[in-house]
C-alpha cells in the first residue's frame, strides 16, 4: 500500500543553526499535505500546510517545500532553538470523494543542543 | 481551557476489563477522530466519525468501539482489554468546511494494560 515515510528518524542540530527535516510520500492522489509538531508528554500540534498547487510556503522561522515530482515534502526550520527539540510528523491527505483522511510518517526527532 | 479534552489522562486497567476513553470539544468541528501513538509506529487511526450518525473504521479498528453520542462527543471503548493495547490514545477533531483537514489533538490519555 501506500505510506508516508522519514528519511532520519533523529536530527541533531546546534541552537542556531537551519534544520532540515524531510519526508516522502508515495500517494500521488494527495492534495494536502501538514506538518506537526509533538513535544513530550503534549498531543501534535499544528506548524503548517500546503496545498500541492504550491511548491513553497513560509510561516515564522518555517518553510515548507514540496516536490511533486519525487514525492518529497520538507519542513525546514531557520535559526533552531532548544524549544523546537520535539518529534515532527508529516501528513499528507487525499480527497477521494471528499474524505480527507490524513495519513501520518513515523515521525522525526529534532534535538537542539544549546 | 482545552479545545480538544480527554478523560482519563491516565488509566491502569487489568486485562479482560472493559475501558473508556471520552473525548470532548469545544471547536464545534463536524469531525472527530481517535488515533493511537506506539514508540516508532508513529499515529495510527483507530477511528473516526464526520457527523453524530456517522462512524467508519480507521487502520486498527480490531478490539475497539466507538461512540459519537453529539456532535461534541466521542468515545472509545475497549471492550475486553489486553495487554497489546498499552499505548497512548489521542482524540482529535477536524473541520473541512473551509477546505483541507486540518487536525487538531487532545493531550493524550496513557493506556496501561496489565
Amino acid at each position: 500500500g501506500e505510506s508516508v515515510g522519514l528519511h532520519l528518524p533523529t536530527l541533531s542540530v546546534q541552537e542556531g543553526d537551519n534544520s532540515i527535516i524531510n519526508c516522502a510520500y508515495s500517494n500521488s492522489a494527495s492534495d494536502y499535505f501538514i506538518w506537526y509538531k509533538q513535544e513530550s508528554g503534549k498531543g501534535p500540534q499544528f506548524i503548517i500546510d500546503i496545498r500541492s498547487n504550491m511548491d513553497k510556503r513560509q510561516g515564522q522561522r518555517v518553510t515548507v517545500l514540496l516536490n511533486k515530482t519525487v514525492k518529497h515534502l520538507s519542513l525546514q526550520i531557520a535559526a533552531t532553538q532548544p524549544g523546537d527539540s520535539a518529534v515532527y510528523f508529516c501528513a499528507e491527505n487525499m480527497d477521494p470523494g471528499g474524505s480527507y483522511i490524513p495519513t501520518f510518517g513515523r515521525g522525526t526527532s529534532l534535538i537542539v543542543h544549546p | 481551557d482545552a479545545d480538544v479534552t480527554q478523560t482519563p489522562r491516565n488509566r491502569i486497567t487489568k486485562t479482560g476489563k472493559r475501558i473508556m476513553l471520552e473525548c470532548s470539544q469545544t471547536k464545534g468541528h463536524d469531525r472527530m477522530y481517535w488515533y493511537r501513538q506506539d514508540p516508532g509506529l508513529g499515529l495510527r487511526l483507530i477511528y473516526y466519525s464526520f457527523d453524530v450518525k456517522d462512524i467508519n473504521k480507521g487502520e486498527i479498528s480490531d478490539g475497539y468501539s466507538v461512540s459519537r453520542q453529539a456532535q461534541a462527543k466521542f468515545s472509545l471503548s475497549l471492550e475486553s482489554a489486553i495487554p497489546n493495547q498499552t499505548a497512548l490514545y489521542f482524540c482529535a477533531t477536524s473541520d473541512t468546511r473551509a477546505g483541507g483537514n486540518t487536525i487538531y489533538f487532545g493531550e493524550g490519555s496513557w493506556l496501561t494494560v496489565v
